[in-house]
């Protein structure tokens, strides 16, 4: 079955780190996107790409970097981890604007 | 409305309860709508994606409706189970496909 996951799971940072966020997707969706969930903000988008070599910033995209070398991965980079970097971080994929998106299992990253 | 809203914040009801909350979004240059159920330690996960003024779709005992010209859709749970609890999430697919959520309802249903 086709599938979306996303991984560590879990990690714990220092302040300063660069930390990459692994996102996979085996539908071969070209849309994929990564938003972090903090309470009271809900879902909040990072950036988006929309197929190899496209990158584009979201909402809150400070402090992040993506790259698209191929249509299964989407990995997500902190330059340089932040406390306020603590997170829960979704990746999610598409197969076009009207259809549905699929969400990873998360990664909850700890900067300490 | 700049942005997705959506009322209530949370919600508590019994068992076999029918709820019902709402998700306002700028009427203007709309492309479509989804509604997520997302459970606690999950992900979330689609219910709808809508994208026709009138539309209306049912799911079991959940149904959502739509409303483009005014900017608000409506999600309806009947007879609502202890295993409904969920945050239930509604986001319009912004000018660029991405998109962009509301900060959801959060429902408890008690047995």
């Amino acid at each position: 079955d086709a599938e979306i996951t996303q991984s560590p799971r879990h990690k714990i940072t220092e302040t300063g780190r660069q930390v990459t966020l692994a996102c996979h997707q085996t539908w071969n969706h070209n849309n994929m996107f990564w938003y972090r969930q903090d309470l009271g903000h809900g879902l909040r988008l990072i950036h988006y790409s929309y197929g190899v070599h496209d990158t584009n910033k979201g909402e809150v995209s400070d402090g992040y970097s993506v790259s698209r070398s191929n249509t299964e991965d989407l990995p997500l980079t902190l330059e340089s981890a932040a406390s306020s970097q603590t997170s829960v971080y979704f990746c999610a994929s598409r197969e076009d604007m009207n259809t549905e998106a699929f969400f990873g299992q998360g990664t909850r990253l700890t900067v300490v | 409305i700049l942005n997705v809203e959506q009322s209530p914040q949370s919600l508590h009801v019994q068992e076999g309860d029918s709820t019902n909350f709402t998700c306002s979004f700028p009427s203007s240059n709309f492309y479509a709508l989804h509604w997520y159920r997302w459970e606690t330690a999950k992900s979330p996960e689609a219910l709808f994606v809508m994208t026709l003024n009138g539309d209306e779709k049912k799911k079991g005992r959940i149904s959502a409706t739509l409303n483009t010209k005014e900017g608000y859709s409506y999600l309806y749970i009947k007879g609502s189970q202890p295993e409904d609890s969920a945050t239930y999430l509604c986001a319009r697919v912004g000018s660029q496909g991405n998109l962009i959520f509301g900060k959801g309802t959060k429902l408890s249903v008690k047995p």
